[in-house]
């Protein structure tokens, strides 16, 4: 059981390149979110995802976009990528749950390191 | 926005002490609280949690304690191991639905020999 895995792993871009990132769960969750941690720091919201076919923006969505066209993957895309945007990226999911459960712990992948030139 | 932060970014402790992890949260609807660790080049990992209807949980050798009156969080770990080194971060969350999460700054524990 691989449990969240992102793919790649470091990926160093120049300043106007895209890129996607990848995202893939093997834990059949409702939910996927991806995050960014800047040295020193914890963890923002960009986007996540309720379910297939549904996205919705987080804490700090700019310059980010994400598609979730099957259930157990969720894409991170930037379409030119920023100085600013050199961080380490994890994608996270978790089950929807229902009532008193409704809150189920987030599982996190082991991130992806990326540096923008 | 209203975000999670931590008293301490560093806390040393000899093995075999016991630990204490503070966090102040200040965002007084949230409901749903989380601790993580997250060891060098990881991503974070499921301590344990706790609903705001709930003043204290335990789970093997962590106990997390909550003080809704002054909005403060604690991780206390019990004879600490060299493996409990890492960072731990709190972070909070309304109940229902995806969890937007917001995370506090973290706390480096540093286990001494």
């Amino acid at each position: 059981n691989a449990g969240v895995t992102q793919t790649p792993k470091f990926r160093v871009l120049k300043t106007g390149q895209s890129m996607t990132l990848l995202c893939a769960q093997d834990m059949n969750h409702e939910y996927m979110y991806w995050y960014r941690q800047d040295p020193g720091m914890g963890l923002r919201l960009i986007h996540y995802s309720v379910g297939e076919g549904t996205t919705a923006k987080g804490e700090v969505p700019d310059g980010y976009n994400v598609s979730r066209l099957k259930k157990q993957n969720f894409l991170l895309g930037l379409e030119s990528a920023a100085p600013s945007q050199t961080s380490v990226y994890f994608c996270a999911s978790s089950y929807a749950g229902q009532g008193y459960y409704s809150n189920q712990p987030q599982h996190f992948g082991d991130g992806t390191r990326l540096s923008i030139l | 926005g209203e975000s999670v932060g931590l008293h301490l970014p560093t806390l040393s402790v000899q093995e075999g002490d016991n630990s204490i992890i503070n966090c102040a949260y200040s965002n007084s609807a949230s409901d749903y609280f989380i601790w993580y660790k997250q060891e060098s080049g990881k991503g974070p990992q499921f301590i344990i949690d706790i609903r705001s209807n709930m003043d204290k949980r335990q789970g093997q050798r962590v106990t997390v304690l909550l003080n809704k009156t002054v909005k403060h969080l604690s991780l206390q770990i019990a004879a600490t191991q060299p493996g409990d080194s890492a960072v731990y971060f709190c972070a909070e969350t309304l109940l229902g639905g995806a969890q937007k999460l917001v995370f506090g700054q973290g706390t480096r524990l540093t286990i001494n020999p």
